[in-house]
């Protein structure tokens, strides 16, 4: 089984400031790594993900990600925030399986709110 | 092209009573997926379609049920509400197995049962 840790509930940044949104993971097996963001009253949107390769993963808006698989780690960064990154952040897991499977196990969330 | 839809938005059912949670997608999405999201806790998944005519429990399918009989359409069943399945519900689809195909959500169902 895997489990996800965001240690964060909220974070709190002032608008062009840098921000970094923790995220560990939990698993005996190998497995994918997710970031979704969840904009208030919307579904969750992939930001980025990592697969394989380089450790540094670059997504959207400006977001990146780094594992660091001896630390189990998946932190994502941004270097200058928006007042329109205010949301939710959802780190996710999926164990890399052979034959099929598709499941996604979440953290409980970071709520980013960017301030002026 | 829509994505992923759901209806209702918001709902407020009374305990025992059932209803139907409505999930359409329109990319010909061999899977699809129902969550649920519950304050401060991450997606929980309830039951998951890997194609038409075939679904196979998630983390948390006690008290739900589904169906899959086309490619698009992926209902969620609550058949005797109660409080405990207060919460958010979201649809979720992918083209084919594996992470790396993402997965599409939808905007999600709000859901009180009091």
């Amino acid at each position: 089984a895997q489990s996800v840790t965001q240690l964060d509930s909220q974070v709190p940044v002032f608008e062009e400031a840098p921000v970094e949104l923790r995220c560990n993971y939990s698993s005996s097996v190998s497995v994918y790594l997710f970031w979704y963001v969840q904009y208030p009253n919307q579904g969750l949107q992939l930001l980025l993900k990592y697969l394989s390769g380089s450790t540094l993963v670059k997504g959207i808006n400006g977001f990146e990600a780094e594992f660091n698989k001896s630390q189990t780690s998946f932190h994502l960064r941004k270097p200058s925030v928006h007042i329109s990154d205010t949301a939710e952040y959802f780190c996710a897991v999926s164990p890399i399986l052979t034959g099929g499977g598709n499941k996604l196990t979440f953290g409980t969330g970071t709520q980013l709110k960017v301030e002026l | 092209n829509a994505g992923v839809t759901q209806t209702p938005k918001f709902r407020i059912l009374k305990i025992g009573q059932s209803m139907t949670l409505q999930c359409t997608q329109d990319m010909n999405h061999n899977y699809m997926y129902w969550y649920r999201q519950d304050p401060g806790m991450g997606l929980k998944l309830i039951y998951y379609s890997v194609g038409a005519g075939i679904t196979d429990k998630g983390e948390v399918p006690n008290g739900y049920n589904v169906s899959r009989s086309t490619t698009e359409d992926f209902p969620l069943r609550l058949e005797l509400a109660a409080p405990s399945q207060t919460s958010v519900y979201f649809c979720a689809s992918s083209r084919e197995a594996g992470l790396r195909e993402t997965q599409y959500f939808g905007p999600g169902t709000r859901l009180l049962v009091l």
